[in-house]
């Protein structure tokens, strides 16, 4: 199964840009690349996923490089309510929900 | 359009006990996935029900067990309680989970902690 790489933390001052790195060197032609967040007890919530194509919606933009090997998660202008782990996560064509790898994700910490 | 509901938010129940956590996905959504959080193991799948039936499993043992109703609603029960048990229990929907362009939504989760 290909697998995601995050760092565990990133800061940011509040409304300042956010840019979190996913390495996922091993995905294959079909894999979606999602991003969850999950704030303090709270359920993870949806963030964005794309497949190729740069993608943008009103929470965040997805920059996916040409070879695929990584993305880049962008948060425009962060805000104290930023503050979550975020998770880069791959999902195949024939994958089920049982398959997706949440891993640690990437610590966000945002300073007023 | 509602979202995912859970029931209960916190539990507590001693050791040897059973327990039943409840999940009422979104309107019109058939798929539902229920996952355990833990500090130490992260987020970790333990079932998947569509239309009634389970369609994928995870590596838990035999006392956690689900069901799903034909309203799509899905309960998940743990018998004979162990202290390792505590954990976060997430439910997540999504409207069929066969396909990776959708989008998967999740519960608050319930908090059990086993005493």
């Amino acid at each position: 199964d290909a697998k995601t790489t995050q760092p565990n933390s990133m800061e940011s001052n509040e409304e300042e840009p956010v840019h979190l790195p996913c390495n996922h060197s091993t995905i294959s032609g079909t894999d979606y690349i999602h991003w969850y967040r999950q704030l303090p007890s709270q359920g993870p919530e949806y963030v964005i996923h794309g497949l190729t194509s740069n993608v943008n919606n009103r929470m965040a933009s997805l920059a996916i490089a040409e070879d695929r090997k990584s993305s880049t998660l962008i948060l425009h202008r962060a805000t104290l309510r930023d503050a979550a782990v975020y998770y880069c996560i791959l999902r195949g064509r024939t994958d089920s929900w049982g398959k997706l790898q949440f891993g640690a994700g990437t610590q966000v910490v945002v300073t007023p | 359009k509602a979202g995912v509901t859970q029931t209960p938010r916190y539990l507590i129940k001693t050791r040897g006990q059973q327990v039943t956590l409840s999940c009422s996905p979104i309107s019109g959504h058939r798929s539902v996935s229920w996952y355990q959080q833990t500090p130490g193991q992260g987020l970790q799948f333990l079932f998947e029900y569509f239309s009634e039936t389970q369609r994928n499993k995870g590596n838990f043992p035999g006392r956690f067990s689900g069901r799903q109703f034909s309203n799509s609603r899905s309960e998940m029960n743990v018998s004979t309680l162990e202290l390792g048990d505590s954990a976060l229990y997430l439910c997540a929907s999504s409207p069929l989970g066969d396909s990776p362009n959708e989008k998967l939504f999740f519960g608050s989760g319930t908090q059990l902690s086993v005493l």
